[in-house]
């Protein structure tokens, strides 16, 4: 079963509405969760990362949360724009350094 | 400066033949990292190599193998090619390796076996 689960697996959004998407993982302890955003064909490009102590984190009209009591993290998108139809991938490092776990990624489109 | 570079961005091959992929970091990063993504599923972890040693290897069998050179690039090779082994494979570059480090990816290599 894969360490981290991330809901819906796609959803469909007008231009200009916000959207939240969901990360759950059970990696115990871990260092840091990711956001990554990647495009179709493209390699994923880091979006946030929160440590266990950090609640939430703002890279412009994105903003993560981290519950890690809970082991949830949200990433949620602010006035969507077309360029944002993308895959967001929940990302979680344990403590050894190299391991990481991926989610299964949301698919995002922004419709006009 | 340069991203993460990769080559071949696409590759077609039968099963059983043998493929290389090449990787080059962000000038001044260490490590580099080596990634499966499966079409729909998140990228998995095959290797990390920081200075020319392997720090990591993810659950995959001993067909892949890797290496990295004085020059920090490095290379993914796979051997008797499955079906399977069709993927898009990611390439990552950061400073050290570290917990903290950010990872650049490259934009991939997309393999198809036949």
């Amino acid at each position: 079963k894969n360490q981290v689960e991330q809901s819906p697996q796609s959803l469909i959004i007008l231009e200009g509405k916000n959207c939240t998407l969901q990360c759950n993982y059970t990696v115990s302890p871990f260092s840091n969760l990711r956001w990554y955003k990647q495009d179709t064909g493209r390699g994923p490009v880091s979006l946030t990362i929160m440590t266990f102590s950090e609640n939430t984190k703002s890279n412009g009209r994105y903003t993560a949360t981290l519950d890690a009591d809970t082991k949830q993290s949200s990433l949620h998108i602010t006035a969507s724009q077309l360029s944002d139809s993308a895959s967001y991938i929940c990302v979680v490092r344990a403590p050894e350094d190299y391991k990481l776990s991926f989610g299964a990624g949301t698919t995002v489109t922004v419709r006009a | 400066d340069a991203g993460v570079t990769q080559s071949p961005t696409h590759l077609i091959k039968t099963r059983g033949q043998h493929v290389t992929l090449r990787c080059s970091p962000i000038s001044g990063h260490k490590s580099v990292s080596w990634y499966q993504q499966v079409l729909g599923q998140g990228p998995q972890f095959i290797f990390q190599y920081y200075e020319k040693e392997e720090r990591g290897r993810g659950n995959f069998p001993d067909r892949f193998s890797a290496r990295q050179f004085p020059n920090y690039s490095s290379e993914l090779n796979v051997n008797a090619l499955l079906l399977g082994d069709s993927a898009l494979y990611l390439c990552a570059s950061s400073l050290l390796g570290g917990g903290g480090d950010t990872q650049y990816f490259g934009p991939g290599t997309r393999l198809t076996v036949l």
